[in-house]
């Protein structure tokens, strides 16, 4: 079946650092894969997503490449701020394969000090 | 933006009462979902729905069952309450298969 594993937290950075959560997957179909994000007290909110090979998503200054070789999709951000604490998930949903059901990370934790 | 709108933020409820979680979207929205959220275990999935009046079983449907008789609406029921499924319970929905999610701001179950 369709599985996901992201970068064991919790990640604390000081601010303006480089951020990477390393997320990889596995999947028998072609799969979009998403990030999301979760504040404190809130819902999951989509950070951004990727649909084929080589698509790159971006938001807030945060990318991801969608690399079909590796089976990764690891989330970036050149430089942090302390508003970006938050749990971050990685997630995948195939519909050919796994009717629509979307497969989540764990989830990473990060925490941004001034 | 869509808005997926769960009815309640805290519930406080007493073992083996019977529990209804509603959520509400205003987009239109094909699929709709519930998780729970727990320490160290993640996003589970309870129930899902494709269309009116149709129900997936998810990886944790015991203890659970759901309704949407209308297509903006999908509620989760605890039949019989308890202390195990206390929780942070969370809806989403979806405008087709492999769209993204959409989700709302979550339910904080309290089974005492």
């Amino acid at each position: 079946g369709n599985s996901v594993t992201q970068m064991e937290g919790p990640v604390t950075l000081s601010e303006e650092a480089f951020l990477t959560i390393n997320c990889t997957y596995t999947a028998t179909g072609y799969p979009s894969l998403f990030w999301y994000v979760q504040y404190p007290g809130e819902g999951l909110q989509l950070l951004l997503k990727a649909t084929k090979a080589d698509d790159k998503g971006s938001n807030k200054g945060f990318e991801a490449t969608y690399r079909k070789e590796t089976t990764s999709f690891h989330l970036e951000k050149g430089s942090v701020q302390v508003s970006d604490s938050a749990v971050y998930f990685c997630a995948l949903s195939d519909y050919n394969t796994n009717a629509g059901k979307s497969t989540f990370g764990d989830g990473t934790t990060l925490t941004v000090k001034p | 933006d869509v808005k997926v709108t769960q009815s309640s933020r805290y519930l406080v409820k007493r073992t083996g009462e019977k529990v209804f979680l509603e959520c509400v979207q205003d987009m239109d929205h094909e699929n709709m979902f519930w998780y729970r959220q727990d320490p160290g275990l993640g996003l589970r999935l309870i129930y899902f729905s494709y269309d009116v009046k149709m129900k997936e079983k998810g990886d944790i449907p015991e203890g659970y069952s759901v309704s949407r008789e209308k297509k903006e609406r999908f509620s989760l029921i605890l039949e019989s309450a308890s202390t195990n499924q206390t929780s942070m319970y969370l809806c989403a929905s979806s405008l087709r298969d492999g769209s993204p999610l959409h989700f709302g701001n979550g339910t904080r179950l309290t089974v005492t």
